[in-house]
Order: structure tokens, then sequence, then C-alpha cells
């Protein structure tokens, strides 16, 4: 079982919807971290969180340390957020990322 | 500001020789860590460097070695190359090992 979990692996959205991307962990963390990578490879972090929730923009991010879950969401998603979307979590000394095996968003127009 | 960089862009070897990926970091950042992202898959963590030491190594070989210079630029360096080390390397750069890592765009390296 993987120590990062997300879900789900592809998604398909039309223009305007309401977008949630799950992300649950089985390991102690010192940090969540939503990154969001384009084809191409280009990986950018979107959030660092360790408690509570963080806002950018349309993005929204939440975590719950009790339940070692975290949400991404994405408000009236447009098609420019089409991309793949990676759960990682911290761990050790280095803070050395775990990468989820990331969720592939379509948003169609 | 300049970003984090990373040279080439894309690489191709043949099995068995030996390969020097180069990544500068975010100005004002001392560490820098390596990641590798075989297609489909997400990121492995390979070594972390914190101002010029080692810092800690995920699951690579030794022939996955490493060098950060004075300015705080890296290289990752493969000996020995094998058919499964192809893979897009990123390398990530952060002011201090426990904060947010910024991401270069990563090589493409190629093993025939």
């Amino acid at each position: 079982k993987n120590e990062v979990e997300q879900s789900p692996q592809n998604l398909t959205a039309q223009e305007g919807e309401f977008i949630t991307i799950n992300c649950s962990y089985s390991v102690g963390i010192s940090a969540l971290h939503w990154l969001q990578q384009h084809p191409g490879g280009g990986i950018v972090s979107l959030f660092m969180l360790s408690s509570g929730k963080k806002k950018h923009g349309r993005l929204i991010a939440t975590i719950n340390i009790q339940e070692k879950h975290s949400s991404l969401h994405i408000t009236a998603s447009h098609p420019r957020d089409s991309a793949v979307y990676i759960c990682a979590v911290g761990r050790g000394a280095t803070n050395k990322l775990i990468f989820g095996t990331g969720t592939l968003l379509a948003v169609q127009p | 500001e300049t970003g984090v960089t990373q040279s080439p862009t894309h690489l191709i070897k043949t099995r068995g020789q030996q390969v020097t990926l180069r990544c500068s970091s975010q100005s004002g950042h001392n560490t820098v860590s390596w990641y590798q992202q075989a297609l489909g898959q997400g990121p492995q963590f390979i070594f972390q460097y914190y101002r010029e030491e080692e810092n800690g190594r995920g699951n690579f070989p030794p022939r996955f070695s490493g060098l950060q210079f004075p300015n705080y630029s890296s290289e990752l360096n493969v000996n020995a190359l094998e058919l499964d080390d192809s893979a897009l390397y990123l390398c990530a750069s952060s002011p201090w090992n426990g904060d947010t890592q910024y991401f270069g765009p990563g090589t493409r390296l190629t093993v025939l």
C-alpha cells in the first residue's frame, strides 16, 4: 500500500464546476504539499500546509491531521486548470517529499 | 528573482555511460533535493544537499551521486547508466529543508 494515496486518479469536469481532489496518507508528516504538474514536466508548488486551511485565488487546500486526510478544491474551474495535481508529504529531517500518484484533471470548455 | 533552472533539457545516452545533470538554485536557497520521475509515476526522492553536504538519501544505489557547490548550485551524477534510469530528473530548492520546495523544469534522460 502506498504511503500517499490520491483519488480520483482521473477527473473530467465542465468549465465552472467545483472540483475536489482527495489525499490520504499513512505516515507521520512534517507538512503536506499540493503541487501542479503540466505536460512536459514542470512542477509548481501550490500549497504547503500542516494544519487547517489555505486559500489562493480559486484554490483551497484543507488538512485534517487526526484523520490524515487533505483535500484540494478548485472553484469555478477553467480549462487552464487542466493538469496533474499531486499530493506529497514531507518526512523526516530532510523534509523529503513522498509523492502520491497524482490526479489527472481535464476541464472541458 | 531567478527561479530554479536545470540543464540540459533533454539528453540521450547509451547503457553503461555516465551522465551529469545540473541545477541552479533559486537565489537565497541553500537546500537542493533531487527527484527521479519515471513515466506515469510520481517523483521519487534521490537525495538532498544542504550547505554542500549530503543531508539525506532515498533508496537509490551509490552510482547515483551528487555535489553542491558554494553558490548552492548542484549536480547529479549517474554512472553505469541502465535502461531503467530513463526518466525526468527534477531538482527542487528551498531556503531551508523544512520549507516549500521550488522545482526546476526537469531534465529528461533517455537511456538506449
